[in-house]
């Protein structure tokens, strides 16, 4: 079955630097989670996605931005990166907001230097 | 969403079930009970949830005490490949803009050989 993909799986960029982060969810899910999860700790969540919308949001920076497209992909732009952002970036879908599971993604590694 | 407390760890002999334990004293009526495992920095997997009855998938069986206060993860022949920390969730069933999974600490289950 066709999971959540994310690009790029690895990703190197220095401090003061912008990245952006993709998510596919899984065909028919509309909806989309990201979570970040840094060295030894748990996931933490960041901000999530409905139909475009955004449906709810955790703990992400202000330097942190992120949008659904019309596709349902996603994306999380990362602006004046400090090395304190190095972590596990997972992306996740759901067929409805808060409803039944999530299925997470293989996320993506981010290493600011 | 409720808190729950899990050990933070375990260790159960391959062959054998691993029952994890979750405590969600303050859970709602309308709060259902999820579990997930992270095997070493791969993607959060989902492995079942439930709201008050006992529930079984092909990977495990959730059992829910009848006061919905705690409950249990059963894996029931336990194998090296389910080494992983797991996590106990507590989330609002549905909507009302809380839908983003709050990971705790969870419990590090080892599987010994």
């Amino acid at each position: 079955a066709a999971g959540v993909i994310q690009s790029p799986r690895h990703l190197i960029k220095e401090k003061r630097e912008t990245a952006t982060l993709k998510c596919y969810p899984i065909p028919r899910h509309d909806t989309v989670y990201w979570y970040q999860q840094g060295p030894g700790q748990d996931p933490q969540f960041l901000i999530s996605f409905y139909e475009k919308m955004q449906s709810d949001k955790g703990s992400i920076p202000d330097r942190f931005s992120a949008q659904q497209f019309s596709d349902y992909h996603s994306e999380l732009n990362m602006s004046s990166l400090e090395l304190g952002d190095s972590a596990l970036y997972f992306c996740a879908s759901s067929s409805k907001p808060g409803q039944g599971p999530a299925f997470f993604g293989q996320g993506t590694r981010l290493t600011v230097v | 969403d409720a808190k729950t407390t899990q050990p933070p760890s375990m260790d159960c002999a391959e062959g054998r079930a691993a029952n994890l334990p979750c405590n969600h004293s303050t859970i709602s009526g309308n709060e259902y009970v999820y579990w997930y495992r992270q095997i070493h920095s791969q993607g959060p997997q989902y492995i079942i949830h439930g709201l008050k009855n006992n529930e079984t998938n092909e990977m495990a069986s959730l059992i829910i005490t009848e006061d919905r206060k705690s409950s249990t993860l059963i894996l029931p022949h336990a194998t090296l490949r389910d080494t992983a920390v797991y996590y106990c969730i507590v989330r609002v069933a549905a909507g009302g803009g809380a839908d983003g999974l709050t990971f705790g600490k969870g419990t590090h289950l080892i599987i010994q050989p």
